[in-house]
């Protein structure tokens, strides 16, 4: 079972940026999914969490309205979209899968790709 | 949103040392509580959920315990591979809140 993220780079405020979580080993459509970010210095921060079965995406208020979470089962990948972006939002961001199908703990997660919003 | 507090920050410990970290929350999270290692530049390591469940291949030396809102994470006979920073985690309720973390450094 393995996370590989990618997508991640420098931008400015105001920016775009969509991240990237390939799967192996599992099928994503199987489990609930998350996102998860340790900015410079800080604590880890979950981000946003994507249900099995499609009909739930959650978000912590911090992205809420500016950050998409979304999935591709074809390709057994999962995405991160990011806008409206910020200097807090700059970070390292984790693709987390869930244990179970529903909002569960995390028990597999990648090494992470940066993100930094700066002018 | 339930809020997660970890004690202490930083610990200083030498190899062999039994060491305690401790998680609050702010409301009872019943045993929905799972604890990660972190290491610099690795994934995050899920080591305990549930409270007090092994994940499956994580060294026995490393136990959880409590419930309702106080928990514990114990490391007995500390490794040099143990030092690292240590995570608390609600999954009772989204949004999913970490504790502050603890780094355990060697003495």
């Amino acid at each position: 079972v393995q996370l590989v993220e990618s997508g991640g780079g420098v931008v400015q405020p105001g920016g775009s940026l969509k991240l990237s979580c390939a799967a192996s080993g599992f099928i994503v459509s199987n489990y609930g999914m998350h996102w998860v970010r340790q900015a410079p210095g800080k604590g880890l921060e979950w981000v946003a969490f994507f249900r099995s079965d499609g009909n739930a995406q959650y978000y912590a208020d911090s992205v809420q309205g500016r950050f998409t979470v979304s999935r591709d089962t074809s390709k057994n990948m999962l995405y991160l979209e990011m806008t409206s972006l910020r200097p807090e939002d700059t970070a390292l961001y984790h693709c987390a899968k869930g244990s179970r199908p529903y909002y569960y703990y995390i028990d597999v997660w990648g090494k992470g790709t940066a993100v930094a919003v700066s002018s | 949103d339930i809020q997660m507090t970890q004690s202490p920050s930083t610990l200083s410990a030498f190899v062999g040392d039994r060491v305690t970290i401790t998680c609050r929350a702010s409301q009872s999270i019943n045993n929905w509580l799972a604890w990660y290692q972190v290491k610099p530049g690795t994934a995050p390591k899920l080591l305990i959920y549930k409270a007090s469940t092994l994940e499956v291949g994580v060294p026995s030396r490393f136990s959880g315990s409590g419930s309702g809102t106080d928990f514990t994470l114990t490391i007995t006979n500390l490794q040099p591979d143990d030092f690292a920073t240590y995570y608390c985690h609600q999954y009772n309720a989204y949004p999913g809140m970490f504790g502050q973390g603890t780094k355990v450094e060697i003495k």
